[in-house]
């Protein structure tokens, strides 16, 4: 079947630090896969999404490539602010009619 | 301009008490969705409507029931709902229900049941 799996958080960085989110999946086929976010108190936000093998989603200084070889989405960015806070979840689409399955959250804090 | 609206966004109801909550999008978009969000937990998938008929439903009890008067509109009717049902609802939303088809969220409703 389809799963995501995340690195545990939380996760505690100080400002300007590197950041990586692991997020691998299993899936048969060819999923689509996404990040979204999801600030304190508020829905989710779309952060970026690959549809294909090799494909970088990007986006507010976010990246994360597809590789179907290791069957990973990875979420970097090279130096966080402390309004990047917030709980981040990878997800994946395939053929199920546009459900998402989703991993299991990463709460993310930064500090000054 | 990729919007999803929901109201209320806060709901305290009794366990006896019908309330709905609704979500709007124009977008023009043909599929809607609901989902249900309990603290620290990724979003769990309840109803998904496709071309205003009811394509999934992931076995929720009835005392939870979706409606999707039009294309733009879709509401959750609730009754007799247990204080384990409180929870952020997420409404959201995409063009089709395709894989790769990206889905949009509103900011959702917290229910408090009582």
């Amino acid at each position: 079947g389809n799963s995501v799996t995340q690195m545990e958080g939380p996760v505690t960085l100080s400002e300007e630090a590197f950041l990586t989110i692991n997020c691998t999946y299993t899936a048969t086929g060819y999923p689509s896969l996404f990040w979204y976010v999801q600030y304190p108190g508020e829905g989710l936000q779309l952060l970026l999404k690959a549809t294909k093998a090799d494909d970088k989603g990007s986006n507010k200084g976010f990246e994360a490539t597809y590789r179907k070889e290791t069957t990973s989405f990875h979420l970097e960015k090279g130096s966080v602010q402390v309004s990047d806070s917030a709980v981040y979840f990878c997800a994946l689409s395939n053929n199920q009619g546009g459900k998402l399955i989703f991993g299991q959250g990463t709460e993310l804090s930064v500090k000054p | 301009d990729t919007e999803v609206t929901q109201t209320p966004k806060h709901l305290v109801m009794g366990m006896t008490n019908k309330k709905s909550l609704k979500c709007e999008q124009h977008m023009g978009h043909r599929a809607m969705y609901w989902y249900k969000q309990k603290a620290k937990k990724p979003p769990e998938l309840m109803f998904v409507y496709s071309y205003e008929k009811l394509s999934i439903n992931e076995s929720v009890p009835s005392r939870f029931s979706p409606e999707c008067p039009n294309s733009s509109l879709l509401n959750l009717h609730l009754h007799a709902l247990q204080p384990e049902d409180s929870a952020l609802y997420l409404c959201a939303s995409s063009q089709v229900r395709l894989t790769g088809n990206t889905i949009y969220f509103g900011e959702g409703s917290w229910l408090t049941v009582v």
